[in-house]
Order: C-alpha cells, then sequence, then structure tokens
C-alpha cells in the first residue's frame, strides 16, 4: 500500500523558519509536491521535488531525500498569511495520480 | 492562469436524491480529477480522468459516478446521495500529474 506521513500541526512565530516533514511509503516513486490550502480556499501548487536535494521558491524551500524516503517543506521569514494547511504528495507512478497525505496546519503567531 | 470552476459553492441535497457537481477547466489539460475532503482525512480521490469519455476509479467510488463527454468538462454525480456523502468536493486538473490545478470547491450538505 501507500502512505504517507505528515505532522497533524505545527505552530510557529512570525519571522521565524518552520519545516513540514514528510515520509512516504510507496511501491514506486517519480516524485514529491506540496500544496498549500487556507481556510475555505482552494489547494495550490508550492512545489515538486523528483530528485534528491533543495529546491527553493522565494520564502520556500522544499527538499527530497529518496533514499531516506523523507522530504520536507521549509517557509522562512513566516508571515502570518503562512497560516494554512500544507500537504505533501507523492507520485508512484508515470500514469497514477498524486496520493495526498493527510495535510499539516500551520499557525502562525505573533 | 488556469481556471477551474465548479457549478455551486454550497449545496444542499436530501436523502435519495440524485446530485451533479460540475466542473469546468479552461486549459485543455487531458487530466481531471475529483476529491473529497473531509477533516482529518485530507484529499481522497474519487475518480479520475485522463481523457475524454476515459474514467477510473480513485480510492473511494463507491456511492459516486462520473462523466466526462468534452474534455474541459468533468461531472461527478452522486446516484442516491446519503448523508455520510456530506463534504467538501474538490475538482482539479493537470497536464503534468505533480501539478494539479483545483477549482474552489462544492460544499455539500446531504440532510
Amino acid at each position: 500500500g501507500q502512505s504517507l506521513e505528515q505532522p497533524s500541526e505545527v505552530t510557529a512565530v512570525e519571522g521565524a523558519i518552520v519545516q513540514i516533514n514528510c515520509t512516504y511509503q510507496t511501491s514506486g516513486f517519480y516524485g514529491l509536491s506540496w500544496y498549500q490550502q487556507h481556510d475555505g480556499g482552494a489547494p495550490t501548487f508550492l512545489s515538486y521535488n523528483a530528485l534528491d536535494g533543495l529546491e527553493e521558491t522565494g520564502r520556500f524551500s522544499s527538499f527530497l531525500s529518496r533514499s531516506d524516503s523523507y522530504g520536507y517543506l521549509l517557509l522562512q521569514e513566516l508571515q502570518m498569511k503562512d497560516s494554512a494547511s500544507y500537504f505533501c504528495a507523492v507520485r508512484d507512478s508515470g500514469n497514477t495520480p498524486l496520493v495526498f497525505g493527510k495535510g499539516t496546519r500551520l499557525s502562525v503567531i505573533a | 492562469d488556469v481556471k477551474v470552476t465548479q457549478s455551486s459553492r454550497y449545496l444542499v441535497k436530501r436523502t435519495g436524491e440524485k446530485v451533479f457537481l460540475e466542473c469546468v477547466q479552461d486549459m485543455d489539460h487531458e487530466n481531471m480529477f475529483w476529491y473529497r475532503q473531509d477533516p482529518g482525512l485530507g484529499l481522497r480521490l474519487i475518480y479520475f480522468s485522463y481523457d475524454v469519455k476515459m474514467k477510473e476509479k480513485g480510492d473511494i467510488p463507491e456511492g459516486y459516478s462520473v462523466s466526462r463527454e468534452k474534455k474541459e468538462r468533468f461531472s461527478l454525480i452522486l446516484e442516491s446521495a446519503s448523508t455520510n456523502q456530506t463534504s467538501m468536493y474538490l475538482c482539479a486538473s493537470s497536464l503534468a500529474n505533480y501539478e494539479q490545478y483545483f477549482g474552489p470547491g462544492t460544499r455539500l450538505t446531504v440532510t
């Protein structure tokens, strides 16, 4: 079967750095995606890692270690607007849909 | 910008009714998906389609069916709505499988 594990909740202070981890167990692996969803909104795509290493997009970075079946989303210089749910999702083959984790609710506090 | 639209933001239906949820995308994407989202359960895939007239079951297809007669439109059908189908329904489309574009969602309440 397939499973993704991520923390259910994380709280961090405005201006700080927070890391949201995701571990996965899948039969195959093509890549790891991250999505953000604000309350009442639709999920929006943040990043995708197919190869090991760090991908940076502004304040957000995403990391992947295929050998450890592990990735994380790093948010720097946290802002109140970053309060949202963050989902990791695995693409386990070329033709199958993404498998989503249950999401991590990030609360940014002053 | 990719736009995915869903026919209703909020819908209230009675038990036993047939319910149609419509989704339209304007970017000529081959792939379309229907999910339901419930607190603590994340996004669960109901059905998906990689081409017109094509459909595949996802993880939780029971009680649902779909229709894709045109490339831009993917409909979710609840044949006989039940209270346990009260949920947020999200449609998505994609060109590359890892980057999906989601619609605003339909919050369905079945009473």
